[in-house]
C-alpha cells in the first residue's frame, strides 16, 4: 500500500512568497493531520480534519496558515507570506479512526527553508 | 495546554545494555500513549502503543504505563546501534501530542 504522499519533499522560497505543500492521504483513512516540526519546538500539531472537514485548528500559528481539504484524497497547507521564522519540516499524517488500536501514519515531510 | 515531558537527552548506552526512556504527561484522560522512532532526516514511525496500565512487550521493546503516576516508558534491551535514533512519547488521540523527544545513541 502506498503510505502518505507529500510533495514538494524540499523547497527553499523567499521571504514573502506564497508556499503551498501538499499531501494525499493513504487511502481509505477518516483523518487527516498537519504537523509542524523544528528543533525549537518540537512536533507540533497544526490542524486536523475528520471526513475533509477541519475539525481543530487551534495549532495554526496565524493568519498567513491556512489549510484545505477539497477531497478525501488531497490537503493543501499553504503559508502566505512566508517568513524565515516559517522554515521546517512540515509533516502530513493519516489515520483511519481513531480509537483504540489505531495511530497515525506520517509522511516523509516536506522540508521548507524561507530565506 | 496539555503537556509531554520527556527527558531530553541525548542518552548514551553501550552496546547489548538496556536503554531505558521517560515520559509523563498531564492530561488524566488521556487513554492513548505511543512510542516513535526517528531516525535523523526521517519521519517518526510507530514502535510501541500501549492503552493499560502494566507492561507491554514486543520482541526488545517494553513499553510500561502508569496512569495513576501519568507516566509511560520505554525499555529497549540488547540496544543496537540501528536503535541509535531519537524517541517520541506520543499521547492522546485526534489531538495527538507529542514529546520533545530523546535522542538515543548506542555504542558498538
Amino acid at each position: 500500500d502506498a503510505g502518505v504522499i507529500q510533495s514538494p519533499r524540499h523547497e527553499v522560497t523567499e521571504m514573502g512568497q506564497e508556499v503551498t505543500l501538499r499531501c494525499k492521504p493513504i487511502s481509505g483513512h477518516d483523518y487527516l493531520f498537519w504537523y509542524r516540526q523544528t528543533m525549537m519546538r518540537g512536533l507540533e500539531l497544526l490542524i486536523y480534519f475528520n471526513n475533509n472537514v477541519p475539525i481543530d485548528d487551534s495549532g495554526m500559528p496565524e493568519d498567513r496558515f491556512s489549510a484545505k481539504m477539497p477531497n478525501a484524497s488531497f490537503s493543501t497547507l499553504k503559508i502566505q507570506p512566508s517568513e524565515p521564522r516559517d522554515s521546517a519540516v512540515y509533516f502530513c499524517a493519516s489515520s483511519p479512526a481513531l480509537t483504540t488500536g489505531n495511530t497515525i501514519y506520517f509522511g516523509e515531510g516536506s522540508w521548507l527553508t524561507v530565506v | 495546554q496539555k503537556e509531554v515531558e520527556q527527558n531530553s537527552g541525548p542518552l548514551s548506552v553501550p552496546e547489548g545494555a538496556i536503554a531505558s526512556l521517560n515520559c509523563t504527561y498531564s492530561d488524566r484522560g488521556s487513554q492513548s500513549f505511543f512510542w516513535y522512532r526517528q531516525y535523523s532526516g526521517k519521519s517518526p514511525e510507530l514502535i510501541m502503543f500501549i492503552y493499560s496500565n502494566g507492561d507491554k512487550e514486543d520482541g526488545r521493546f517494553t513499553a510500561q504505563l502508569n496512569k495513576a503516576s501519568q507516566y509511560v516508558s520505554l525499555l529497549i534491551r540488547d540496544s543496537q546501534p540501528s536503535d541509535s535514533a531519537t524517541y517520541l512519547c506520543a499521547v492522546g488521540a485526534s489531538d495527538m501530542r507529542f514529546g520533545a523527544g530523546t535522542r538515543l545513541t548506542v555504542k558498538p
